[in-house]
């Protein structure tokens, strides 16, 4: 499978404890998203990292929240003292930067359902 | 930052009928729009997009258009069919680089 793939698929969790999630994107691909979707809501963008640089992060990336992309391939997420509001599902998406005039086409992974008890 | 607006939430069709959802943006800056579907329990898929400097693009029975002016974009379906049922998510991407999604929009394809 040359897609995104997130790992892992599913994650049920208690209050308070530390989650972790991974992202592997499309080999070739510089760019790598962060977002997070709820019920009946569109994907909300956390964090970017064009390879290895992070280079954009949300308001709604709270203190909680750290991603890292250490040799600009795969990526984690890791949520600290997790809490119930932070249940939803995690999806990563990567895409090839070109410059300015170049394609952005964000391809998405199948995401990771947090579930917070 | 971005705020997209996105209507109608619900929007039901009789088949062969055809589709369209409405989205407003409000960042001028904004030059790139892409519309994603997402069938129940998978990823968003993009089916079209469009940039700042096209005013309407087409792809067999899809189509976007886009007025900057106004700052709005429409997505068209033609002659639909059951398997086009599904949410479908506009979204802008301004002078920040991640995605602004609009809430959705759930469209119902009737037999």
């Amino acid at each position: 499978d040359t897609g995104v793939s997130q790992d892992p698929r599913h994650k049920i969790t208690k209050r308070g404890q530390n989650v972790t999630f991974r992202c592997d994107p499309i080999s070739e691909h510089n760019r790598l998203y962060w977002y997070r979707q709820t019920l009946g809501q569109g994907p909300e963008f956390l964090t970017y990292f064009q390879n290895e640089a992070q280079l954009e992060k949300s308001r709604l990336l709270s203190d909680r929240f750290s991603a890292e992309r250490p040799k600009g391939s795969f990526s984690t997420l890791e949520i600290q003292r997790t809490e119930q509001g932070d249940s939803a599902m995690y999806l990563c998406a990567s895409s090839l930067d070109l410059g300015a005039s170049g394609g952005n086409e964000q391809f998405f992974g199948p995401g990771t359902r947090l579930t917070v008890l | 930052g971005e705020n997209v607006e996105q209507h109608p939430s619900t929007l039901s069709v009789q088949e062969g009928d055809s589709a369209v959802i409405k989205c407003t943006y409000s960042d001028s800056a904004s030059n790139y729009f892409p519309w994603y579907k997402q069938e129940l329990g998978k990823r968003p898929q993009l089916i079209i997009d469009i940039r700042s400097n096209v005013g309407e693009k087409k792809d067999q029975r899809i189509a976007v258009t886009l007025n900057k002016t106004a700052k709005h974009f429409s997505l068209h379906i033609t002659e639909t069919q059951p398997e086009d049922s599904a949410v479908y998510f506009c979204a802008a991407r301004g002078g920040a680089d991640g995605l602004t999604f609009g809430k959705g929009t759930h469209l119902i394809i009737q037999p």
